[in-house]
C-alpha cells in the first residue's frame, strides 16, 4: 500500500542554520511527490513538487528537494533557516488528482 | 485571484447533529477535494469532485458525503455527528489537466469541535 512516513514529528533548528526535513515513501510507480507547509490556523501551501526529470528541484521560500528513488526518499532541505519558517511541514505523494497520500507531518521550531 | 474560500470558518455542533460545510474553489479549477485533519490521524483524504461526479472516494464511514455544484462550488456534510468527527476539514482545487500538474491550492479550512 502506498504511504508516507516523516520520521520526525519536531525539530527544533537555530536561526541561520540549515536544515534538512525527511520524507520516505513507498508506492509502486514513478511517485509523484509533494512538499507542503502549514502554519497555525492556516490551510497548506505548495513548497515544491517532483514528477520528473532533474532529481533536484527548487521551491519557494529558497527550499529544494532531491528525490532518491534508491532510498525512496524526498528531503526537504534548505541552508539557512529563518524564524518565519516555524510552521508544520507535510510530505505527500500523490495518486490521482485530487487525491494525496500525506506524511504525519513535522512540525519545525526555530530559535533565535 | 481569489483563493479557497471555506465556510463557516468555526463551528461547534453536538453529538447527532449533522453539519454542512462549503468550499468555493478558485475561479477556473473544476476539481475539488476534500481533506480531514486530526492530530491523531494527520490528512486524510476524503473525496474528490469534478463536473458534479464525485470520482474518488477515501476510507470514511457512509455519515460522510458530499456533492459538488455547476459552478464547481462544493458543499461536505457529515451526519449523526459523533466526538471523533471533531477535526480540521480542508478543501482543495486544482486544475483537472492531470496529477502532473495538479497543484492543489487549500483553504483555511473549517474548524469542527463536536460537544
Amino acid at each position: 500500500a502506498q504511504s508516507v512516513t516523516q520520521p520526525d514529528i519536531h525539530i527544533t533548528v537555530s536561526e541561520g542554520a540549515s536544515l534538512e526535513l525527511r520524507c520516505n515513501y513507498s508506492y509502486g510507480a514513478t511517485p509523484y511527490l509533494f512538499w507542503y507547509v502549514q502554519s497555525p490556523g492556516q490551510g497548506l501551501q505548495l513548497l515544491l513538487k517532483y514528477f520528473s526529470g532533474d532529481t533536484l528541484v527548487q521551491g519557494i521560500k529558497g527550499f529544494e528537494a532531491e528525490f532518491k528513488r534508491s532510498q525512496s526518499s524526498f528531503n526537504l532541505r534548505k541552508p539557512s533557516v529563518h524564524w518565519s519558517d516555524a510552521a508544520e511541514y507535510f510530505c505527500a505523494v500523490g495518486l490521482t488528482v485530487g487525491k494525496l497520500i500525506f506524511g504525519q507531518g513535522t512540525e519545525l521550531s526555530v530559535k533565535p | 485571484k481569489a483563493g479557497v474560500t471555506q465556510t463557516p470558518r468555526y463551528l461547534i455542533k453536538t453529538r447527532g447533529q449533522q453539519v454542512t460545510l462549503s468550499c468555493s474553489p478558485i475561479s477556473g479549477h473544476r476539481s475539488v477535494s476534500w481533506y480531514q485533519q486530526t492530530p491523531g490521524q494527520g490528512l486524510q483524504f476524503l473525496f474528490e469532485y469534478f463536473s458534479e461526479t464525485q470520482r474518488n472516494k477515501g476510507n470514511f464511514p457512509g455519515r460522510f458525503s458530499g456533492r459538488q455544484f455547476s459552478n464547481s462550488r462544493s458543499e461536505m456534510n457529515v451526519s449523526t455527528l459523533e466526538l471523533g468527527d471533531s477535526a480540521l476539514y480542508l478543501c482543495a482545487s486544482s486544475l483537472e489537466i492531470g496529477l502532473g500538474a495538479g497543484e492543489l491550492f487549500f483553504g483555511e479550512g473549517s474548524r469542527l469541535t463536536v460537544l
